[in-house]
């Protein structure tokens, strides 16, 4: 079956770097996506690796992949204020017709 | 481009009626267009999938005679919450994709509805 599951919550200084953890379940999953939301609005495609890659880097984000151990990372340098949102890892497997499931979602707060 | 609109972005109505919320593809045509379903704190849950001029696919344990979704045309998908009770009250988001590829899927800013 399919589940993805993510800490909830991570406080990080404006500055620092931030590393959000996720696990998944399937392993035959195609694509790993990392989504942000902001409050009351819809989710924002940050970044995406295909399985086979493991590490993927996008600015300041870098994505990385242990398919081994079925996890992934995001993490963010140089962390700002404007990136205070609810990051979701997702996946999806082309057997399921690439339809994504979602982690519980990881609140970052970033404190001046 | 690849904007997603949805409307009313929040809407409250009494238990018993009947709401409506569209969702559009402004800039692309959208081969499958998808139904989310968040509650506060939680994450994304997939109600249906639907491709333009079919009948939609219901997730197990998702009412398809209390969602009702139609997907008129290449751009326009709706959700009517039938006979809506306050354990309807949630954050909907639809997303709608211009392939096969997931990571083509893009989300639209969401409706909240409250049923009182």
């Amino acid at each position: 079956g399919e589940d993805v599951e993510q800490s909830l919550f991570l406080s990080v200084r404006e500055g620092d770097s931030s590393v959000i953890n996720c696990t998944y379940t399937d392993s035959s999953s195609t694509y790993l996506y990392w989504y942000k939301q902001e409050p009351g609005a819809g989710l924002q495609l940050l970044t995406y690796i295909f399985s086979n890659m493991d590490m993927k880097q996008d600015q300041r984000l870098t994505v990385l992949l242990n398919k081994k151990d079925k996890h992934l990372s995001l993490r963010i340098a140089d962390t700002q204020t404007g990136d205070s949102a609810i990051y979701f890892c997702a996946e999806s497997v082309k057997a399921a017709g690439n339809k994504l499931t979602f982690g519980g979602g990881t609140r970052v707060l970033v404190k001046p | 481009g690849a904007v997603v609109s949805q409307h009313p972005s929040w809407v409250i109505c009494k238990s018993g009626t009947s709401v409506k919320i569209e969702c559009r593809s402004l800039d692309f045509q959208a081969t499958t267009m998808f139904w989310y379903r968040q509650f506060p704190k939680q994450s994304l849950m997939l109600m249906a999938t639907s491709n333009e001029g079919s009948k939609a696919t219901y997730e197990q344990g998702v009412e398809k005679d209390k969602f009702l979704i139609n997907h008129a045309s290449l751009t326009l998908s709706t959700l009517t919450v039938t006979s809506a009770h306050p354990e309807d009250s949630s954050f909907y988001i639809c997303s709608a994709s211009r392939s096969a590829l997931a990571y083509e899927q893009y989300f639209g800013p969401g409706t909240r509805l409250t049923v009182t």
